[in-house]
């Protein structure tokens, strides 16, 4: 049961480079999520995709963009990556918007 | 704007005890309100999770009790043990939200044994 699978693990990167991440889910749900958990704020919701085919700003969706490419994916791309952006990511996915899966992180230091 | 206040932020109790979690929220929309627990290097899991036409829920040694009337709800871990040990996160949703969870600011609880 893979259930969420997030890559890469751990990633560093330069100020003002690009990257994305990936996420995957085999549980054939219609709703994903991009969170993001820094120390003292819980989890905040970059972007969320309600379903195929559309995508939504959560309440901290700058300096990020989304791709939702099939019902199993949903990828993350920060275009030019500042410090504020070190952060962990955890990508979910759920059938109604209820039990929310999560992936296991990936963890990210911009520098 | 934070939607769901979570207090306290760090907790330590001793084996045994009952450690208790407190969350607030504003948006009288929401309808689902579930607690995660999250270890260190994993992803949040759904631990247990009430709406609002219960006051008051069980699972295991884990119980949310909820107040309508207030805009709060909390989390009591009965005879709580070290393996316990781990950030705990209220969250809400519903209403326009009913797409996504908004999480509060997690509590780190230590059960020393």
């Amino acid at each position: 049961n893979a259930g969420v699978t997030q890559t890469p693990k751990f990633q560093v990167l330069k100020t003002g480079q690009s990257m994305t991440l990936q996420c995957a889910q085999d549980m054939n749900h219609n709703s994903m999520y991009w969170y993001r958990q820094d120390p003292g704020m819980g989890l905040r919701l970059i972007y969320y995709s309600a379903s195929e085919g559309t995508t939504d700003k959560g309440e901290v969706p700058n300096g990020y963009n989304v791709s939702r490419l099939n019902k199993r994916e949903f990828s993350l791309r920060l275009e030019s990556a500042a410090p504020s952006q070190t952060s962990v990511y955890f990508c979910a996915s759920s059938t109604s918007g209820n039990t929310i899966y999560f992936g296991e992180g990936s963890w990210l230091t911009v520098v | 704007q934070q939607q769901v206040k979570q207090s306290p932020q760090s907790l330590i109790v001793q084996k045994g005890g009952i450690p208790i979690i407190n969350c607030a929220y504003e948006n009288t929309a929401f309808d689902y309100f579930p607690w995660y627990q999250q270890f260190p290097g994993k992803g949040p899991a759904l631990l247990i999770a009430i709406r609002p036409d219960v006051s008051e829920k069980k699972e295991g040694r884990f119980t949310i009790s909820f107040n309508k009337s207030a805009k709060q709800f909390s989390l009591h871990i009965m005879d709580s043990q070290p393996g316990d040990s781990a950030t705990y996160f209220c969250a809400a949703s519903g209403g326009d939200s009913s797409y996504k969870l908004i999480f509060g600011s997690g509590t780190r609880l230590l059960v020393r044994p």
